[in-house]
């Protein structure tokens, strides 16, 4: 199963772009990487995700180099309400979406 | 629209008593489920995972149970509760189809043990 490392905490300002980079050096070749948010006594929502390369919707982008090892999710323009914590995961390679949680980055917006 | 509700929402419990909560999927068919608990400040962590009717997984050993007495019904249990069950606990459902990883969340259960 793959094992996720990621920033324990980071701080930026409004207006700011946001890069939080994970490690996953375990990636199996059929895992998709998936990143989440969340916000205080809610549930994580789903962000975004991908497999290779670059993905990007509404909210975020995700930057996935060839060797799938780390990725990193990228927040532009950021305001305070994007203060929460982030979370990035790998899929289980067993097939049943057994994912794993880490402890993820806790992310400071300051204005 | 699929929707996932668990309740209660919050409660609070003394220790050595019995704890049920439950989680209801609807609008999907055949999800896998999921009970994670967070604990103060701290990530998720995995409780139990289910891939169909009957079949439970459990990731950590500990005196909570988990059931699955139907397609879209998951229930998280105890028969005698400890300080160290407090958490926050989220039911999640996935598709369960290849690994691409969604999975949606419920509200959230905030247990209190004294």
């Amino acid at each position: 199963l793959a094992k996720t490392t990621q920033p324990i905490s980071m701080d930026s300002y409004e207006g700011q772009e946001v890069n939080i980079t994970c490690s996953h050096n375990n990636i199996a070749t059929n895992d998709y990487i998936t990143w989440y948010q969340q916000f205080p006594s809610q549930g994580p929502r789903f962000i975004i995700q991908g497999y290779k390369t670059k993905v990007t919707n509404e909210v975020a982008s995700l930057f996935i180099p060839a060797d799938r090892k780390s990725s990193t999710l990228s927040l532009p323009r950021v305001s305070l309400s994007d203060t929460a914590v982030y979370y990035c995961l790998v899929g289980d390679a067993g097939g049943y979406n057994k994912l794993i949680f880490g402890a993820g980055t806790r992310l400071a917006v300051h204005p | 629209s699929q929707t996932i509700h668990q309740w209660p929402a919050t409660l609070v419990q003394p220790v050595g008593s019995p704890l049920s909560l439950e989680c209801t999927v609807e609008g999907t068919s055949n999800p896998n489920l999921y009970w994670y608990r967070q604990a103060a400040g701290r990530g998720l962590q995995l409780l139990f995972y289910s891939v169909g009717i009957g079949q439970i997984s459990s990731e950590v050993p500990q005196n909570l149970s988990a059931s699955r007495p139907q397609d879209r019904q998951f229930i998280l249990s105890s028969k005698k509760l400890l300080l160290s069950d407090s958490g926050f606990y989220l039911c999640a459902w996935g598709t369960g189809t290849g690994n691409t990883g969604e999975l949606f969340f419920g509200e959230g259960s905030r247990l209190t043990v004294l």
